[in-house]
């Protein structure tokens, strides 16, 4: 079966510089969840988008932007990259809408592990 | 604020044995709730859900137990395999929610063959 895709799936920058990071929901799945995860920590929500409005919003940095496009895949744009971003993060993609009630099992994709130095 | 926790970050069993992984919850709305498998460098996987108005929920070798008179979730796993090997995180989605996922302290799962 399909899964969610993430690209690239290993990234390097350094402080100051931009990444745009990729992800591309299972076929038919209508909301994409960012996830950010730290050495040895949990998975931190970011963003989440559901028919490519945003729904929800985490503890996502002003430096952080994301949408959702018409063809339902997602774009994280990281700008100003610092140390702290080094993390790795995961997208998510799930069937919510139509459901009572609904829907919450989420499927997460391999990760983008970015590294800043 | 609201949060999902671990209580043990490390549990190590013999292969065989039966691993019980624990998670406290504090936030009385949350509805929802899952535990994740997550192996190194991978994804977290879903392993099973299970909603506030039941008590208990199986499936192939797990079982997630849930009492929500002191905010407690469980997850047994049933001859626990090396495979089993990994992190689990216990998450929580609140009612109204827009379904983002609240994660848990992960519990690292050893198998000792």
């Amino acid at each position: 079966a399909a899964g969610v895709i993430q690209s690239p799936r290993h990234l390097i920058k350094e402080k100051r510089e931009t990444a745009t990071l990729k992800c591309y929901p299972i076929p038919r799945h209508d909301t994409v969840y960012w996830y950010q995860q730290g050495p040895g920590q949990d998975p931190q929500f970011l963003i989440s988008f559901y028919e490519k409005m945003q729904s929800d919003k985490g503890s996502i940095p002003d430096r952080f932007s994301a949408q959702q496009f018409s063809d339902y895949h997602s774009e994280l744009n990281m700008s100003s990259l610092e140390l702290g971003d080094s993390a790795l993060y995961f997208c998510a993609s799930s069937l919510v809408g139509g459901r009572t009630p609904p829907i919450y099992e989420q499927y997460f994709g391999p990760g983008t592990r970015l590294t800043v130095t | 604020g609201e949060s999902v926790g671990l209580h043990l970050p490390t549990l190590s069993v013999q292969e065989g044995d039966n691993s019980i992984i624990n998670c406290a919850y504090s936030n009385s709305a949350s509805d929802y709730f899952i535990w994740y498998k997550q192996e190194s460098g991978k994804g977290p996987q879903f392993i099973i859900d299970i909603r506030s108005n039941m008590d208990k929920r199986q499936g192939q070798r797990v079982t997630v137990l849930l009492n929500k008179t002191v905010k407690h979730l469980s997850l047994q796993i049933a001859a626990t395999q090396p495979g089993d090997s990994a992190v689990y995180f216990c998450a929580e989605i609140s009612s109204g929610n827009t379904g983002k996922l609240i994660f848990g302290q992960g519990t690292t799962l050893q198998v000792k063959p």
